[in-house]
């Protein structure tokens, strides 16, 4: 199994600061098959970042993966007051066993 | 638009079952692999269950194998968990998803809470 390490565990910036969230995997995750989901309180987590790099349909282009192999990063440009949320990655390169990081919250300073 | 509800949370004493249903709309989810993703209050998310868009394919995470079962009826559009034998730790927000690779959408979850 896979495990997907995420930090830092909290990140505390001001709006139209510029977020940058880690997410290093235990081997390699295959073909780059790593997503971002953002989770807002009392809400079901919403993907932004597929294929460690390709935006979901309807995420602003503030939002953006990179990486590859064992390292990945997600970058919010721009924060803004409604991307104050956690962030969650997943590996979808091992399976029968799709694994999550623990998440990153993003709150304001 | 494409819309999952789940619904059949409830709260359960150890020990006890509960089925769990997922009702699409706005989506055939016959041409599509679904999964089970759960979240224990306060913590992070935790794949539970996977099925192929036929059903002739079934993946379980070790945690809930063998007390779990997944199934899906296509024409009725709809997603179900049986769950038996329920622990503590399966108390959660369960959500069910349509598979990518990634999981995308997700409905709004369902509370099942396991406690005496």
């Amino acid at each position: 199994e896979i495990v997907l390490t995420q930090s830092p565990g909290t990140l505390s910036l001001s709006p139209g600061e510029r977020a940058t969230l880690s997410c290093r995997a235990s081997q390699t995750v295959r073909s780059n098959y790593l997503a971002w989901y953002q989770q807002k309180p009392g809400q079901a987590p919403r993907v932004l970042i597929y294929g460690a790099s390709s935006r979901a349909a309807g995420i602003p282009d503030r939002f953006s993966g990179s990486g590859s192999g064992t390292d990945f990063t997600l970058t919010i440009n721009r924060l803004e007051p409604e991307d104050f949320a956690v962030y969650y990655c997943q590996q979808y390169g091992s399976t029968p066993s799709w694994t999550f990081g623990q998440g990153t919250k993003v709150e304001i300073k | 638009e494409v819309q999952l509800v789940e619904s059949g949370g409830d709260l359960v004493q150890p020990g006890g079952s509960l089925r769990l249903s997922c009702a699409a709309s706005g989506i055939t989810i016959s041409g599509y692999s679904m999964c089970w993703v759960r979240q224990a209050p306060g913590k992070g998310l935790e794949w539970v269950s996977y099925i192929y868009s036929s059903g002739s394919v079934i993946h379980y995470a070790d945690s809930v194998k063998g007390r779990f079962t997944i199934s899906r009826d296509n024409a009725k559009n709809a997603l179900y968990l049986q769950m038996n034998s329920l622990r503590d730790e399966d108390t959660a927000v369960y959500y069910c998803a349509i598979y990518h690779g990634w999981f995308d959408p997700w409905g709004q979850g369902t509370l099942v809470t396991v406690s005496s």
